[in-house]
């Protein structure tokens, strides 16, 4: 079984100043990463996903977000953000490969909040 | 991209009665779909697994006669709370995947119970 723990429930940060989000996932067999946004009032959103190769990877909004198997982390960075980034980031994990049992395990989630 | 949709978005209903949930895969057949819970400021629970044609798996916990789920055609999911009460006011999201070996899923943008 996976499971994902983010350890900050909120981050706080002005605009334009860089943030990282943690992520530190356990599992006994290889997995997909990914990271979800939920905008205030809006469903669920895949913002990146690290499946196999190049262990660091992007979203079209400037997030990256590094996949480090020694560390058992993925997280997420921002090198500036914006006041449209505020919204609640959940880091996910599922068993790499497909079986029609595969599922989707989800960190508690970590509230973004960008200051002016 | 894939769309998914939930009706309806919003639902009161009276303690003891029975409310249904529709998710709708609108672009793609969805072999597989997944209900999940959210409770406020929380993160998404997976409370079961269908698969088109098949009962659905419950996760350990999830009343199974109580969350009725019917998984009838490869574009539509159906989640029954039956005999609701207060405690089972939440955030019900669903999310569809695809064709076999795909291993990404899709989210509804949620439906949020309240009983009264």
């Amino acid at each position: 079984a996976q499971s994902v723990t983010q350890l900050d429930s909120q981050v706080p940060v002005f605009e334009e100043a860089p943030v990282e989000l943690r992520c530190n996932y356990s599992s006994s067999v290889s997995v997909y990463l990914f990271w979800y946004v939920q905008y205030p009032n809006q469903g669920l959103q895949l913002l990146l996903k690290y499946l196999s190769g190049s262990t660091l990877v992007e979203s079209i909004n400037g997030f990256e977000a590094e996949f480090n198997k020694s560390q058992t982390s993925f997280h997420l960075r921002k090198p500036s953000v914006h006041i449209s980034d505020t919204a609640e980031y959940f880091c996910a994990v599922s068993e790499a490969g497909y079986s029609s049992a595969s599922k989707i395990i989800f960190g508690s989630g970590t509230r973004l909040s960008i200051r002016p | 991209g894939a769309v998914v949709s939930q009706h309806p978005s919003w639902v009161i209903c009276k303690s003891g009665t029975s409310v249904k949930i529709e998710c709708r895969s609108l672009d793609f057949q969805a072999t597989t779909m997944f209900w999940y819970r959210q409770f406020p400021k929380q993160s998404l629970m997976l409370m079961a697994t269908s698969n088109e044609g098949s009962k659905a798996t419950y996760e350990q916990g999830v009343e199974k006669d109580k969350f009725l789920i019917n998984h009838a055609s490869l574009t539509l999911s159906t989640l029954t709370v039956t005999s609701a009460h207060p405690e089972d006011s939440s955030f019900y999201i669903c999310s569809a995947r695809g064709d076999q070996g795909s291993y990404e899923q899709y989210f509804g943008p949620g439906t949020r119970l309240t009983v009264t």
